[in-house]
């Protein structure tokens, strides 16, 4: 069975910092990897997507990711946060059809 | 377009209800997911549906049923309420059932069980 394990809670970080929030996944198959960012009583909006093809994924606000195999990761990345950025981030994995098995979460906090 | 609408955003019921949530998905995309949401299990998938078939189910009791309309709209049901459904139910349509195929998330209704 596909999994995801997103390894910190929390991430405090000072407005204009990078911030790195890190996920890793377990998979047998070919893995299909998300992030999905969540705004306080919002649903989730997709931030980027990895199928196949270059391992570093852009995505919307500024976040990047980059797709390693032989570490079994993909983490998520942006150069220089804002406070609108303060949110949680699920990383999400897809075993088959439109299924997705979500990490628990990483809450980001974005300081003035 | 008009995204994922679900209907209610708030509900409360007591014990032993049941309680019937309903999800438009944006429009053309014919696929609809279920997730619950928790502060202590996170994120879990309920079921998927496809032109009106249930195509995935995850790992939820019977009382956890759902459905699907030929306009793809999907309403989910849960009978005997219990405590521990409290919960954030979120809805998600993608144009197919295809794992590539990008899930939109609805706002998600908010049910507390007293």
């Amino acid at each position: 069975a596909q999994s995801v394990t997103q390894l910190d809670s929390q991430v405090p970080v000072f407005e204009e910092a990078p911030v790195e929030l890190r996920c890793n996944y377990s998979s047998s198959v070919s893995v299909y990897l998300f992030w999905y960012v969540q705004y306080p009583n919002q649903g989730l909006q997709l931030l980027l997507k990895y199928l196949s093809g270059s391992t570093l994924v852009k995505g919307i606000n500024g976040f990047e990711a980059e797709f390693n195999k032989s570490q079994t990761s993909f983490h998520l990345r942006k150069p220089s946060v804002h406070i609108s950025d303060t949110a949680e981030y699920f990383c999400a994995v897809s075993p088959g059809g439109n299924k997705l098995v979500f990490g628990a979460g990483t809450i980001l906090r974005v300081k003035s | 377009k008009a995204g994922v609408t679900q209907t209610p955003r708030y509900l409360i019921k007591t014990r032993g209800q049941q309680v019937t949530l309903s999800c438009s998905p944006i429009s053309g995309h014919r696929s609809v997911s279920w997730y619950q949401q928790t502060p202590g299990q996170g994120l879990q998938f309920l079921f998927e549906y496809f032109s009106e078939t249930q195509r995935n189910k995850g790992n939820f009791p019977g009382r956890f049923s759902g459905r699907q309309f030929s306009n793809s709209r999907s309403e989910m049901n849960v009978s005997t309420l219990e405590l521990g459904d409290s919960a954030l139910y979120l809805c998600a349509s993608s144009l197919g059932s295809n794992r590539a195929d990008t899930q939109y998330f609805g706002p998600g209704t908010r049910l507390t069980v007293l």
